[in-house]
């Protein structure tokens, strides 16, 4: 079974500029979650889609959005972008109630 | 709110086992994770713990969860070089699967 697939792996943008990452689950999972991941925060809960809707979203103002298309796959944007947002973005897949929760490799995000 | 915490740093011989430990805040917690994460890469699934559980062993990998002092830990036996990493201590949000606290993480350094 393919893993959590990420793309794009990498990217660079300037600030100001928006950005789109993209996130296919394992075959067969409905959740899909996203974590921003910095050298000085560590990981935070950006957002958590589950069947289209989002369930749970962190503490992220309101540049980073997100979605879930009916085939589960999701997407994140970041509007506006800040020196700040350079980062890991992570996206974790999970089937319903196992507790299993499994991650992609990333997509590493540097703003110029 | 909630919190996780562990040592930064642990170095051990080759062959040793190797303990990592964690404690969290949120006794309302459905389950406990470690995630291991090499250089450049996503997070790796090690196991996780349901919180009614005590103890799960999983081949060289073993958690104990003593729920009463919230204190998680990750013994690995016999540890190997590859097992160089980032180990991350995270603990679910109750009524949330996708939504995960993470410690700061522990660099274990395997030395030959």
């Amino acid at each position: 079974k393919a893993g959590v697939t990420q793309t794009p792996r990498y990217l660079i943008k300037t600030r100001g500029q928006q950005v789109t990452l993209s996130c296919s689950p394992i075959s067969g999972h409905r959740s899909v979650s996203w974590y921003q991941q910095t050298p000085g925060q560590g990981l935070q809960f950006l957002f958590e889609y589950f069947s289209e809707t989002q369930r749970n979203k962190g503490n992220f103002p309101g540049r980073f959005s997100g979605r879930q298309f009916s085939n589960s796959r999701s997407e994140m944007n970041v509007s506006t972008l800040e020196l700040g947002d350079s980062a890991l973005y992570l996206c974790a897949s999970s089937p319903q109630n196992t507790g299993e929760l499994f991650f992609g490799e990333g997509s590493r995000l540097t703003v110029l | 709110g909630e919190d996780v915490e562990q040592s930064l740093f642990l170095s051990v011989r080759e062959g040793d086992s190797s303990v990592i430990n964690c404690t969290y805040t949120d006794s309302s917690s459905t389950y406990l994770y470690w995630y291991k994460q090499e250089p450049g890469a996503g997070l790796q699934l090690l196991t996780y713990i349901f919180s009614n559980m005590d103890m799960k062993q999983d081949q060289r990998l073993t958690v104990l969860l003593n729920k009463k002092d919230k204190h998680l830990s990750l013994r690995i036996a016999d540890t190997q070089t590859g097992d160089s990493a980032i180990y991350f201590c995270a603990e679910s949000i109750a009524g949330s699967q996708g939504n995960l606290i993470f410690g700061k993480g522990t660099k274990l350094s395997v030395k030959p």
